[in-house]
């Protein structure tokens, strides 16, 4: 069974912190590993992805790191700020023909002043 | 732009009532998802459907459930009867056949529903 999983569960960061939430995948098969953000009350939206072919990716405060080996991936959130306050959600794809995407169980991320 | 737009965005009904969610996709996307999401569970995949075609059922728990999309703007899903154990939020999401590098899926805002 396709299985991603992701830990913590729920994570207390100070403002101004980093926030590491980890994810480590089962199926080789994927090629492409999101990672999804969701406000209370809103649906998950698209944050930042990335494909195994390179080990970082950064957008901004935003960075993926991937290690390609340990099929392991995590998500660092520089500087984190209130307004990150959201629950976060890992994934991952095999995008071939009929592809959909696998999600971790998710982190809720509490950023305090 | 409207994104994906689903309705009703709450429902209470009590155990046994039929429940009908709908779901709107962006325009020109072909790839059409129903996601449910619980405390216990996360976000769950329930079918998918390409073209208008339903690709993958295998995430819908029981015959209970049951998709349709008789066309590209318009989905829905039908609980009946329901149970309170199907209390969650449902989730409809949307892709571009050319999703490129970022193979990003559209959610809607959600239809939180309660079986008493």
């Amino acid at each position: 069974q396709q299985q991603v999983k992701q830990s913590p569960q729920s994570l207390i960061v100070q403002k101004g912190g980093i926030s590491i939430i980890n994810c480590a995948y089962e199926n080789t098969a994927f090629d492409y590993f999101p990672w999804y953000q969701q406000f209370p009350g809103k649906g998950p939206a698209l944050l930042i992805a990335i494909r195994p072919d390179v080990s970082e990716k950064k957008e901004g405060r935003f960075t993926i790191s991937f290690n390609k080996s340990a099929k392991q991936f995590s998500l660092h959130i520089m500087d984190s700020q209130p307004g990150d306050s959201a629950t976060y959600f890992c994934a991952g794809e095999f995008t071939g023909t009929a592809s959909k995407l696998t999600f971790g169980t998710g982190t809720r991320l509490q950023v305090t002043l | 732009d409207a994104g994906v737009i689903q309705s009703p965005r709450h429902e209470v009904t009590e155990m046994g009532q039929e429940v009908t969610l709908r779901c709107k996709p962006i325009s020109g996307h072909n790839s059409l998802f129903w996601y449910r999401q619980t405390m216990m569970r996360g976000l769950e995949l329930l079918i998918y459907f390409n073209n208008n075609v339903p690709i993958d059922d295998s995430g819908m728990p029981e015959d209970r459930f049951s998709a349709k999309m008789p066309n590209a703007s318009f989905s829905t899903l039908k609980i009946q009867p329901s149970e309170p154990r199907d209390s969650a939020v449902y989730f409809c999401a949307s892709s571009s056949p050319w999703r490129g590098d970022t193979g990003e899926l559209f959610f809607g805002e959600g239809s939180r529903l309660t079986v008493l």
